[in-house]
């Protein structure tokens, strides 16, 4: 099945400077990659994603990029603020047959932003 | 558009108790994920339904966990009996098609268990 590296476990970074998490995955199968954000005692919600024929994508202060040869995708924060302080998961899906698509999660990254 | 709804939120039982956890995805969703996830960890998929039929259960602990969708809306996860590494919270999600790539899942707002 798949498996899914993602590091660092925790980052802090001054108010207004970038934040780079990464995430590494196993199955050369695996053609979408979701990132969540979750905050203290909330649900997980989904910050941006991926497709594997895409090599970046951005939504304002966020932007994700895709190396399918090296099976790595990365999550960038611009201009990070405070409220983006939250623990943030990458995912991967790969096709695990008759219509299964299992998301497999990072372990997750602790983001920081001190004001 | 409501969320995905759960309940309770907080449960806590001693082991080898069973517990039951709900679910009601957001209206006219076809596929439902349950989700374990356990303290400091990335949620894990338990349980996969399309409808009210079962796509994916193979990492689900069929000795002691059980879960239905009937009707094809609401679910239920039952744990019978519980042990104390089933302490996690388990997160109900939905999402609008058959799920892979572009499907987003929408998570509930997840029940935390605690085994004593």
């Amino acid at each position: 099945g798949e498996n899914v590296e993602q590091h660092p476990s925790t980052l802090s970074v001054q108010e207004g400077d970038s934040a780079v998490i990464k995430c590494t995955y196993s199955d050369s199968a695996s053609n979408y990659f979701p990132w969540y954000k979750q905050e203290l005692g909330k649900r997980p919600q989904l910050i941006i994603d991926i497709r594997s024929n895409v090599g970046e994508k951005k939504d304002q202060r966020i932007a994700v990029t895709l190396n399918k040869t090296a099976k790595h995708f990365s999550l960038h924060i611009t201009e990070t603020q405070p409220e983006d302080s939250a623990v943030y998961f990458c995912a991967a899906i790969p096709y695990s047959g008759a219509g299964s698509y299992q998301l497999t999660f990072g372990k997750g990254t602790k983001l920081s932003v001190i004001p | 558009e409501a969320g995905v709804a759960q309940s309770p939120r907080y449960k806590i039982i001693e082991k080898r108790q069973s517990v039951a956890f709900w679910c009601n995805p957001i209206s006219g969703h076809a596929t439902l994920y349950w989700y374990q996830q356990i303290l400091g960890q990335g949620p894990k998929l338990l349980i996969q339904f399309q409808n009210n039929g079962v796509v994916d259960d193979s990492q689900l602990p069929k000795d002691r966990f059980s879960a239905e969708r009937l009707k094809g809306v609401d679910s239920t996860l039952k744990i019978q009996p519980a042990k104390l590494e089933d302490s996690a919270v388990y997160l109900c999600a939905s999402s609008s098609r058959g799920g892979g790539a572009g499907d987003t899942q929408y998570f509930g707002p997840g029940t935390r268990l605690t085994v004593l």
